[in-house]
């Protein structure tokens, strides 16, 4: 059982843009700035899209964007296109040092 | 730009120990602010973090695995392993290493970059 809550799905059509929500508590999500969201294609291994609620590193496209209300973190990505057809992990600082800091995960469709 | 590659045994019987190496190249895995970690998913499941280690050798494991996992560093050849023993079937996964950061002064902030991955089947 994850730590944080997240929609088992979430579609789309190109060029229209989707939020993936990721909900937690306040001894992570709601408390923290260290929200961190990660993209899996199939068969390939999880790539840093987002840290620190808001940040992009180095080579994200500025489609992906990252925000936090309460307890609730979310991922947006708009123009969608083809290639963001993938899972979405969002994860999180948990005050009590607890290693379980992954969502359940989102499969995102592009329709 | 920092890389990690995992390599060990694919196929492991039951009850024997796994074992795997991430090797790590374009940096230092002496360098502070960071962790390196082990990482695994199940075929089908969500991502599930094993444990992690400091350059010095401080450990922090998953208690639900705690009592079957040994994370070490060899810093003199830029890498890191990790033992898994008594394996079963539900041992089997892809395993992922990955550098941890803690530069937000907690024990995790991040974790990036990750290695590629590997498959390890537990089967007779």
């Amino acid at each position: 059982q994850s730590a944080l809550t997240q929609p088992a799905s979430v579609s789309g059509s190109p060029g229209q843009s989707i939020t993936i929500s990721c909900t937690g508590t306040s001894s992570d999500v709601g408390t923290y700035e260290h929200v961190s969201w990660y993209q899996q294609h199939p068969g390939k291994a999880p790539k840093l899209m987002i840290y620190d609620v808001t940040n992009r590193p180095s080579g994200v496209s500025n489609r992906f964007s990252g925000s936090k209300s309460g307890n609730t973190a979310s991922l947006t990505i708009s123009g969608l296109q083809a290639e963001d057809e993938a899972d979405y992990y969002c994860s999180s600082y948990i005050s009590s040092s607890t290693l379980d800091v992954f969502g359940s995960g989102t499969k995102v469709t592009v329709l | 730009q920092l890389q990690l590659q995992e390599s060990g045994s694919g196929l492991v019987k039951p009850s024997q120990t796994l074992s795997l190496t991430c090797a790590v190249s374009g940096g230092s895995i002496s360098s502070g602010g960071w962790s390196w970690s082990w990482i695994r998913q199940a075929p089908g499941k969500g991502l599930e973090w094993i444990g992690y280690i400091y350059h010095s050798g401080g450990t922090y494991y998953n208690p639900s695995l705690k009592s079957r996992v040994t994370i070490s560093v060899d810093t003199s050849k830029n890498q890191f392993s990790l033992k898994l023993s008594s394996v079963t079937a539900a041992d089997t996964a892809v395993y992922f290493c990955a550098r941890t950061s803690s530069q937000c002064g907690y024990y995790y902030c991040w974790f990036d970059p990750w290695g590629q991955g590997t498959l390890v089947t537990v089967s007779s």
